[in-house]
């Protein structure tokens, strides 16, 4: 089956520090790639995404780059603010059934930024 | 105008106890889905229908069910209310189609379930 494992937290930084947040994934077909955020007290929303291999997300001054070769999709921020506060989630998905995309999560890493 | 909804955004309420969360998404989706969350953030799905249809199923008591009127609405039925499931659930839809531009959730706000 999927999984995706993603670095424990707390990751805890400065403003203005550089943020890598590392996921591996396994999965049977050829996924797409995803991060999600989640901000306190709401919702997931999707932060970017990568459908094929070598594809960059970005937004948001946040990166991922799918690489096939180690299966990875680590987050990066150069300079992360107070805002940015919140838990990630790496996830995948592919076409389970005809159509369906069922995703499959990571654990979530939250990020604590301080002044 | 809020793509998912659910409603309440808290419940408390006693064990044995009986209760519904709705959730409506106005985006045009085929499947929507429920998912809960621990105290650790954890995420697990629980079900998914496309279309009123009931495509994923996965090891939930059957104290849950869930129930699609119309493709635009899942709501979530919970029986005999226990400590254990108190966490926050989360509705979700998405497209469906073949290709990489149907695979992106959009979530609801959540709803968080404390049982006394």
């Amino acid at each position: 089956g999927n999984s995706v494992t993603q670095m424990e937290g707390p990751v805890t930084l400065s403003e203005e520090a550089f943020l890598t947040i590392n996921c591996t994934y396994t999965a049977t077909g050829y996924p797409s790639l995803f991060w999600y955020v989640q901000y306190p007290g709401e919702g997931l929303q999707l932060l970017l995404k990568a459908t094929k291999a070598d594809d960059k997300g970005s937004n948001k001054g946040f990166e991922a780059t799918y690489r096939k070769e180690t299966t990875s999709f680590h987050l990066e921020k150069g300079s992360v603010q107070v805002s940015d506060s919140a838990v990630y989630f790496c996830a995948l998905s592919d076409d389970a059934s005809g159509g369906s995309y069922i995703p499959t999560f990571g654990r979530g890493t939250s990020l604590i930024v301080h002044p | 105008d809020t793509a998912v909804s659910q409603t309440p955004k808290y419940l408390v309420t006693q064990m044995g106890n009986d209760k519904s969360i709705k959730c409506e998404q106005n985006l045009g989706h085929d499947t929507m889905y429920w998912y809960k969350q621990d105290s650790k953030k954890f995420l697990k799905i629980m079900f998914s229908y496309n279309n009123k249809e009931l495509i994923i199923n996965e090891t939930v008591p059957n104290r849950f069910s869930p129930k699609s009127p119309d493709k635009a609405h899942l709501n979530l039925h919970i029986n005999s209310l226990e400590l254990g499931d108190s966490a926050v659930y989360f509705c979700a839809s998405s497209a469906w189609g073949r290709g990489t531009t149907y695979n992106e959730q959009f979530f609801g706000p959540g709803t968080r379930l404390t049982v006394l």
